[in-house]
């Protein structure tokens, strides 16, 4: 069946970097981009942007751009999501998504677990 | 950027009740429109898509409808375990966007 398991959580002070995994099994990994979503405690979703497993090519939404890096691991069928320079409001818990099917634009179907990164001196 | 206004912010409401939440994005996004239930500590699940249609797995008490700037969520027949957070989310276009969600409680 198709599973995203993601690393587990994180502490770390700010400034420092974090590097959260997603990997992917039950499917071809190159078929389907990853996405990532951003929860911060007691609030909403908020899309982060995605990973095309194919050729590597990351987007991001506007507010992650500049300290966030996705990549992958292909052979590992892992996709990854760095944080650097943190700041106590990236204190949350991420969640790697992907689509049903293979369009441009779809619904999420299938959700890792989450990864919670907390921020704290 | 599609804003999706999302209301009530919460519900209480009794066992057996039926419930209805609302989204309206701030544009048409042409039934581009996903329905999910999280719990807490866990990750969000998939209830509706395409504003209308029920996910594999989801009880038929769960129902998506409206289109252009409309939407909402009703679950007939309250159950215990209903009791969760709902988002509304648009994946009409980039960047994706989520209703700020409706906490369930009951009465």
């Amino acid at each position: 069946q198709i599973q995203l398991v993601q690393s587990g959580p994180e502490l770390k002070k700010p400034g420092e970097s974090v590097k959260i995994s997603c990997k992917a099994s039950g499917y071809t990994f190159t078929d389907y981009a990853v996405h990532w979503v951003k929860q911060a405690p007691g609030e909403g979703l908020r899309w982060m942007g995605w990973i095309n497993t194919y050729t590597g090519k990351p987007t991001y939404a506007d507010d992650f751009k500049g300290r966030f890096v996705f990549s992958l691991e292909a052979s590992a069928t892992t996709a990854n999501v760095q944080i650097s320079n943190l700041k106590n409001e990236d204190t949350a818990t991420y969640f790697c998504a992907r689509y049903e099917l293979r369009r441009l634009h779809n619904w999420f179907a299938y959700w890792g677990q989450g990864t919670l990164v907390t921020v704290s001196s | 950027d599609i804003q999706m206004t999302q209301s009530p912010a919460s519900l209480s409401a009794s066992l057996g009740e039926t419930v209805t939440i609302e989204c309206r994005p701030s544009e048409d996004i042409y039934n581009g429109l996903a329905w999910y239930q999280q719990k807490p500590g866990k990750s969000p699940q998939l209830l509706i898509y395409n504003a209308n249609s029920l996910h594999t797995g989801v009880p038929s008490r769960f129902s998506g409808s409206g289109s252009g700037t409309q939407y909402s969520l009703s679950i007939n027949s309250l159950q215990s375990e209903d009791v969760a957070s709902y988002f509304c989310q648009q994946y009409y276009n980039y960047p994706y966007t989520f209703g700020a969600g409706t906490k369930l409680e009951l009465k």
